[in-house]
């Protein structure tokens, strides 16, 4: 399985909105609603911001928000705020081993 | 809440071995699915193995199966990872992460911090 494709950096002004994309195929973004993405600040513990494509954990900001269309999916984060500088990658679900495919992997500058 | 502890890294040539630990707490070891994660320098996120609640069931990405061995001891709340034939591409950030299921499930609900191997000559 290939990694799944997102931007190397994004970035945005306080109070903005800004989305991150992951592309993959058929096989795992586009053929399961399993997809899930996670914030992970250098030298701490990832965290899980989406699940299934659009479910938040609890304790989650509704500030950040899952989509897909098709092979890609999105995860949007609104009224960005200085603490979202991270990474971020996507986790997809994929029909063949290995069953978990991670995205490449975004730096959020704010 | 819950908290997931790595050790066991550390330096080793090519060809040696490592035993990767990871303490668990704040949940019920026992009744959920356990993976290992790995991060190379530079790179992105690699899926590296998962055990099953019980134990009874496991699966290795291909660029590991036959080297390491992923168990768990679910009487001490500890996961591990048995890495042998070391190659200089398994250098990286091991983290272990816990599935939202006993079974594999679809992502990863905690993560911990990661420990360090390095593998040099």
């Amino acid at each position: 399985q290939t990694a799944l494709t997102q931007p190397a950096s994004v970035s945005g002004s306080p109070g903005q909105s800004i989305t991150i994309s992951c592309t993959g195929t058929t096989s795992d973004v586009g053929g399961y609603d399993y997809v899930s993405w996670y914030q992970h600040h250098p030298g701490k513990a990832p965290k899980v911001l989406i699940y299934e494509v659009t479910n938040r954990p609890s304790g989650v900001s509704t500030r950040f928000s899952g989509s897909k269309s098709g092979n890609t999916a999105s995860l949007t984060i609104s009224r960005l705020q200085a603490e979202d500088e991270a990474d971020y990658f996507c986790l997809s679900y994929a029909s063949s081993s290995p069953r978990y495919v991670f995205g490449t992997g975004t730096k959020v500058s704010v | 809440q819950v908290q997931l502890v790595e050790s066991g890294g550390g330096m080793v040539q090519p060809g040696g071995s490592l035993r990767l630990s990871c303490a668990a707490s704040g949940f019920t070891f026992s009744t959920y699915g356990m993976h290992w994660v790995r991060q190379a320098p530079g790179k992105g996120m690699e899926w590296v193995a998962f055990i099953q609640y019980d134990g009874r069931n496991s699966n290795y990405a291909g660029s590991v199966q036959g080297r390491f061995t992923i168990s768990r001891d679910n009487s001490k709340n500890t996961l591990y990872l048995q890495m042998n034939a070391l190659r200089a591409e398994d250098t990286a950030l091991y983290y272990c992460a816990k599935s939202h299921l006993a079974v594999s499930g679809n992502f990863f609900d905690s993560w911990g911090q990661g420990t360090l191997a390095t593998v040099s000559s």
